[in-house]
C-alpha cells in the first residue's frame, strides 16, 4: 500500500478560516516532502516544500509543519479564500545518497471553502 | 517558458490500439516522469527518467513503455490499450530528485 496517507478526505471550511489538512507518512527515512494543490481539470501545482532538517517551513499564507517523531506532516492555509477550493496532496521523497528518489504521492483531501 | 506541455489532451482508444503521448518540457530538466491518476486516488509513477538516453521503472509499468531520446521530450506509448488503462496522465519534469517537481496539463485518455 501507499506510504503516505491522509487523515481526512473531505473538508469544508468557511471563508476567511483557517484550513489544517494532516498527512501521515510511513517510511522513517523520508527526507522531503511536498504539499500539491489540483484544482479540477489541471495538473498538480506546487505549494510548499519541507525537508528533514527543518520542523517548519512559511509561504504566503501557507505553513507546513513536520513531526518527524509522529511522522506527520500538516498544511495550514491562513484566511481560506474560494480560490483554495481543490484537491490537496501530500507527496514524500526517500533520496537514496544522493542517487533517484520518487515522489509517493498520497490520495489527496478534498478542501470545499463556503462563502 | 511554456514549463511542462502534453499532447493530446483527450484521446478514445479501442483496445488492441497502440498509441504514443508526447511530454515536452522547456527548463533545461534532467527529470522527468509518467504518471497516471486514476478517481480517488493519487498520483502513480509509471516511469521516469534520469537523463537523455535513461529510463527506469515506477510502481506501475506494465503495459507502457517510454523513450527520452532527447532531454526536453520523454514519450509514454501504449503497445495494446486495454480497459484498465483508462486514466488522466500527467508528465512532471525537476531539475533533481530531490527537488520541487513540475506537472504538465495532462492527457485524459479513454479505453473503449
Amino acid at each position: 500500500g501507499e506510504s503516505v496517507g491522509l487523515h481526512l478526505p473531505t473538508l469544508s471550511v468557511q471563508e476567511g478560516d483557517n484550513s489544517i489538512i494532516n498527512c501521515a507518512y510511513s517510511n522513517s527515512a523520508s527526507d522531503y516532502f511536498i504539499w500539491y494543490k489540483q484544482e479540477s481539470g489541471k495538473g498538480p501545482q506546487f505549494i510548499i516544500d519541507i525537508r528533514s532538517n527543518m520542523d517548519k517551513r512559511q509561504g504566503q499564507r501557507v505553513t507546513v509543519l513536520l513531526n518527524k517523531t509522529v511522522k506527520h506532516l500538516s498544511l495550514q492555509i491562513a484566511a481560506t479564500q474560494p480560490g483554495d477550493s481543490a484537491v490537496y496532496f501530500c507527496a514524500e521523497n526517500i533520496s537514496y545518497g544522493g542517487s533517484q528518489g520518487n515522489l509517493i504521492f498520497g490520495k489527496g483531501t478534498k478542501l470545499s471553502v463556503k462563502p | 517558458n511554456a514549463g511542462v506541455t502534453q499532447t493530446p489532451k483527450f484521446r478514445v482508444l479501442k483496445t488492441g490500439q497502440s498509441m504514443t503521448l508526447l511530454c515536452a518540457q522547456d527548463m533545461n530538466h534532467e527529470y522527468m516522469y509518467w504518471y497516471r491518476q486514476d478517481p480517488g486516488m493519487g498520483l502513480r509513477l509509471i516511469h521516469y527518467s534520469v537523463g537523455e538516453g535513461t529510463t527506469a521503472k515506477g510502481e506501475v509499468p506494465d503495459g507502457y513503455n517510454v523513450s527520452r531520446l532527447k532531454k526536453q521530450n520523454f514519450l509514454l506509448g501504449l503497445e495494446s490499450a486495454a480497459p484498465s488503462q483508462t486514466s488522466v496522465y500527467f508528465c512532471a519534469s525537476s531539475s533533481r530528485a530531490d527537488n520541487e517537481q513540475f506537472f504538465g496539463p495532462g492527457t485524459r485518455l479513454t479505453v473503449l
